[in-house]
């Protein structure tokens, strides 16, 4: 079975900086996807960044940025000029390939704090 | 467009009662789930679905059944509630037509059982 590891519980950045958040997993799949979800005080689950393993170049969105290694099984999330609004819970999360979706295994999450 | 919706968003429920999480979506995805979100635990998957008719357990899935009759319903019921199953539930879908699709989440549903 798949895992996901997120190994800092909690993080503070100060606002405009920029901080990365670590994730690794564990699969013997070759292809696969790979999610950031982001889930502020609301707890509405918000997509903020989507990676599939056989495309070798990081995604972006925005101040929103990855570093994917493959071969480490590692999927890092940088927040570039951290704004007051990024606080919130970030999940990071695998889906193993299939004919279709198949469920997401999350990490238990990091708790980033934005601090002005 | 509604995306995805669940009711209640706020339940309390005592030990040994039974009641039905509802969810909907409006964007005639196939696939759908259950999540239930714990302190420290991050999401756990309850149930699944991959169309009509179709079922799977998660990796959590005792006290809790579901059916799928319709694309768009797909209800979560608690048999006999415990204090064990006060959670935070989400529930999610997507189109699954090749995989890695986005999963859209509906805003939870807080269960407390007493």
């Amino acid at each position: 079975a798949q895992t996901v590891t997120q190994s800092q519980p909690e993080m503070s950045v100060q606002e405009a900086e920029t901080v990365t958040l670590s994730c690794t997993y564990d699969t013997s799949e070759n292809n696969y996807y790979l999610f950031w979800y982001k889930q502020p005080p609301s707890r509405q689950m918000i997509l903020v960044i989507r990676q599939e393993a056989y495309k070798q170049q990081n995604a972006t969105e925005n101040r929103f940025s990855v570093n994917f290694q493959k071969a480490a099984k590692s999927f890092s999330l940088k927040i570039s000029d951290s704004q007051l609004g990024d606080t919130a819970m970030y999940f990071c999360a695998f889906m193993r390939p299939g004919r279709g979706n198949t469920p997401l295994v999350f990490g238990k999450g990091t708790r980033l704090s934005v601090i002005a | 467009n509604a995306g995805v919706t669940q009711t209640p968003k706020f339940q309390v429920l005592k030990t040994g009662q039974s009641m039905t999480l509802q969810c909907a979506q409006d964007m005639n995805h196939e696939y759908m789930s259950w999540y239930r979100q714990d302190p420290g635990m991050g999401l756990r998957l309850i149930h699944y679905s991959v169309g009509a008719g179709i079922t799977d357990q998660g990796e959590v899935p005792n006290g809790y059944n579901v059916s799928r009759s319709t694309t768009e319903d797909f209800p979560l019921r608690l048999l006999s509630a415990a204090p064990s199953q006060t959670s935070v539930y989400f529930c999610a879908s997507s189109y699954s037509s090749r995989g890695g699709n986005t999963i859209y989440f509906g805003e939870g549903s807080w269960l407390t059982v007493v």
